[in-house]
């Protein structure tokens, strides 16, 4: 079975605090890629990053960092020094060879002032 | 930047009427989808479509559900009679390769609300 969670429904920070967002993945396939997604109060989902199984580096982009275990099944998401525009629900998902994407249930973010 | 978009941004139908959601997906895509979030949900996959027909499609598309690409760059989906639990934002997405890692692109959204 395909599945990806989110434990952490909602995280509140204050600003500049750094957070980590956890995601949990399961699939049976060797060969899949795993997404975070930022989801504004606008509605849009908005991509950050893709991954490839087989690429475990660990990557940054500015404030955004993402951290790929395999061993664990984990791809967790830490933003650096938060701030307000942060706030969202940040979404993984998971695609393996069915031709759709599986979302986790989203984690609620707020950055507070 | 070339970008998936959507009308109407909110829908408000009458439930049992037909309401048809629209998409014109980037233009050297070939792969088109259509996703749906109910309020405070996950996001949850509808329907995949290439070359003119279905490739793959949820046990929540059922028979209220169709999907048409009537002309070379609108993707619809229409439901034929709506439900109150049919409300949800409605995201359509498109992708130029059906390979694994291939980047989905999604619309800004339909919030269709059935009363």
């Amino acid at each position: 079975a395909q599945k990806v969670t989110q434990a952490q429904t909602e995280i509140s920070v204050v600003e500049k605090e750094d957070v980590t967002l956890d995601c949990v993945y399961e699939t049976r396939d060797t060969t899949y890629y795993l997404f975070w997604y930022k989801q504004p109060p606008s509605g849009e989902l908005v991509f950050l990053i893709r991954r490839n199984s087989f690429d475990e580096q660990n990557e940054i982009s500015g404030r955004y960092s993402w951290n790929f275990q395999k061993s664990t099944s984990s791809f967790n998401f830490t933003i650096t020094a938060s701030q307000v525009v942060d706030s969202a629900v940040y979404f993984c998902a998971l695609k393996n060879r069915d031709d759709k994407i599986i979302f986790g249930k989203g984690t609620r973010l707020h950055i507070l002032p | 930047e070339p970008e998936v978009t959507q009308t109407p941004s909110h829908q408000v139908t009458q439930m049992g009427q037909e309401v048809i959601l629209r998409c014109v997906p980037i233009s050297n895509h070939l792969y088109f989808y259509w996703y749906r979030q109910i309020l405070g949900q996950k996001v949850e996959f509808l329907v995949s479509f290439y070359n003119n027909e279905i490739s793959e499609k949820s046990e929540i598309f059922d028979d209220q559900f169709s999907v048409e690409r009537p002309d070379g760059s609108n993707f619809t989906l229409k439901i034929r009679s709506t439900k109150l639990e049919d409300s949800a934002m409605y995201f359509c997405a498109s992708s130029e390769a059906q390979r694994v890692g291939a980047e989905a692109f999604f619309g800004q959204g339909t919030r269709l609300t059935v009363v």
